[in-house]
């Protein structure tokens, strides 16, 4: 299989702090690890392709102080939210590329952030 | 970027009946792939598929890389009450690192 985990699955935060979310390949290395961010009855919106080793690529109008990613293994990779408003709040979802299987990607279970 | 249109938005159907769902892109694709997303939850990969005209089979659901290589479809068989969910196609978003570029996703709601 391919399984990803992510942790919290449900956060609530006041204004003002930070908060991390972790995302987990629990049966395979990825070296590569997106992040989503998901608002009700819409689309998935890629926010940054996390690699491992090196730093985050971050899509356009997405603020990489902000959304603080670290990939520091072949199985981890986090997204801090950093001074959170609510604005942030939304469901965030991170997927691992599983290498050899070119485009496929397998997605966490989310994590919903609500800030207060 | 990538264009990927997806049709219908949303579909109410008898439980026993057969849906069909495609996607168009507004370029060629190498790769096609199909997910679905029960609320709350991240989308699970459904069907993958990677050369024109292959159509692939997952229990009751069927999924083709059309000809043409610019639409998909996925057809489910006999649907069910738990085939409630969204689904979204996604293909190459044409830039580096194998990232993907989504539909807007298929609302299927089955009544029993």
């Amino acid at each position: 299989g391919a399984v990803v985990s992510q942790h919290p699955s449900r956060v609530i935060c006041k204004s003002g702090t930070s908060v991390k979310i972790e995302c987990r390949s629990l049966d395979f290395q990825a070296t590569t690890m997106f992040w989503y961010r998901q608002f009700p009855k819409q689309s998935l919106m890629l926010m940054a392709t996390s690699n491992e080793g090196s730093k985050a690529t971050y899509e356009q109008g997405v603020e990489k102080d902000k959304f603080l990613i670290n990939h520091a293994s072949l199985t981890l990779s986090t997204l801090t939210v950093t001074s959170a408003h609510p604005e942030d709040s939304s469901f965030y979802i991170c997927s691992a590329r599983r290498p050899g299987l070119a485009y496929e990607q397998y997605f966490g279970p989310g994590t919903r952030l609500t800030v207060t | 970027g990538q264009q990927l249109n997806q049709s219908p938005q949303s579909m109410f159907i008898q439980e026993g009946e057969d849906v069909s769902m495609n996607c168009t892109s507004s370029s060629i694709f190498n790769t096609w792939l199909w997910y679905k997303q029960d609320p709350g939850e991240g989308p699970v990969l459904l069907i993958a598929l990677y050369k024109a005209g292959e159509l692939t089979s997952n229990g009751r659901l069927t999924a083709q890389f059309g000809i043409t290589r610019k639409d998909s479809f996925l057809n489910i068989s006999a649907s069910i009450p738990s085939d409630v969910g969204i689904y979204f196609c996604a293909g190459p978003s044409g830039s580096s690192n194998y990232k993907l570029t989504f539909g807007k996703g298929t609302l299927l709601t089955v009544n029993p």
